[in-house]
């Protein structure tokens, strides 16, 4: 079955720009994670949606934000970017959500210059 | 702060097993023990997870000290594939409030 997928691999933006990332998660999958990951704070959760609801969040500024379509896609919003949020954001999915046999995709590495 | 505490490094010789070990003292009865690897560049990977008992799977046996205050996650024959960092998370499987937090894990280097 086919995996994570997440859309774009590659971005780069302006700091004071927006930007929108994309996950489609494994076919029948409901729950979808995001994560930030950089190399001095390693991977941090952003949150999580199930069913199209957040379920639970980081603590990460109102900046970034999320939403889950009814097909269980989902999409992660930063913005006014900053440089600070340079980093690799991964998307995990998983059937019924937590950690069992989350699958991540390979995830968006997003450069603020 | 991360609940789990793993050495920073390790070397295992390629064939050899490969045991990693994780402090999570203050693990809560509701808690289970998981196991994530991260090839570079690549997203994390699941593992295994487990409870109290010892589990096994294709990949890897998890082995929880009864006192479920450690764990160690053992790769029987690693192969140079092996090599990434290896992280180690305590989460309740039910709890919808929990914060999920990350250490830093052990970057594992299997050598030839």
């Amino acid at each position: 079955k086919a995996g994570v997928t997440q859309t774009p691999r590659y971005l780069i933006k302006t700091r004071g720009q927006q930007v929108t990332l994309s996950c489609s998660p494994i076919s029948g999958h409901r729950s979808v994670s995001w994560y930030q990951q950089t190399p001095g704070q390693g991977l941090q959760f952003l949150f999580e949606y199930f069913s199209e609801t957040q379920r639970n969040k980081g603590n990460f500024p109102g900046r970034f934000s999320g939403r889950q379509f009814s097909n269980s896609r989902s999409e992660m919003n930063v913005s006014t970017l900053e440089l600070g949020d340079s980093a690799l954001y991964l998307c995990a999915s998983s059937l019924r959500g937590r950690y069992t046999e989350a699958f991540f995709g390979q995830g968006t590495r997003l450069t603020v210059v | 702060d991360a609940k789990t505490t793993q050495p920073p490094s390790m070397d295992c010789a390629e064939g050899r097993a490969a045991n990693l070990p994780c402090n999570h003292s203050t693990i809560s009865g509701n808690e289970y023990v998981y196991w994530y690897r991260q090839i570079h560049s690549q997203g994390p990977q699941y593992i295994i997870h487990g409870l109290k008992n010892n589990e096994t799977n294709e990949m890897a046996s998890l082995i929880i000290t009864e006192d479920r205050k450690s764990s160690t996650l053992i790769l029987p024959h690693a192969t140079l594939r092996d090599t990434a960092v290896y992280y180690c998370i305590v989460l309740p499987l039910m709890d919808s409030n929990y914060q999920l937090i990350w250490g830093a894990g052990t970057k594992l280097i299997i050598k030839p």
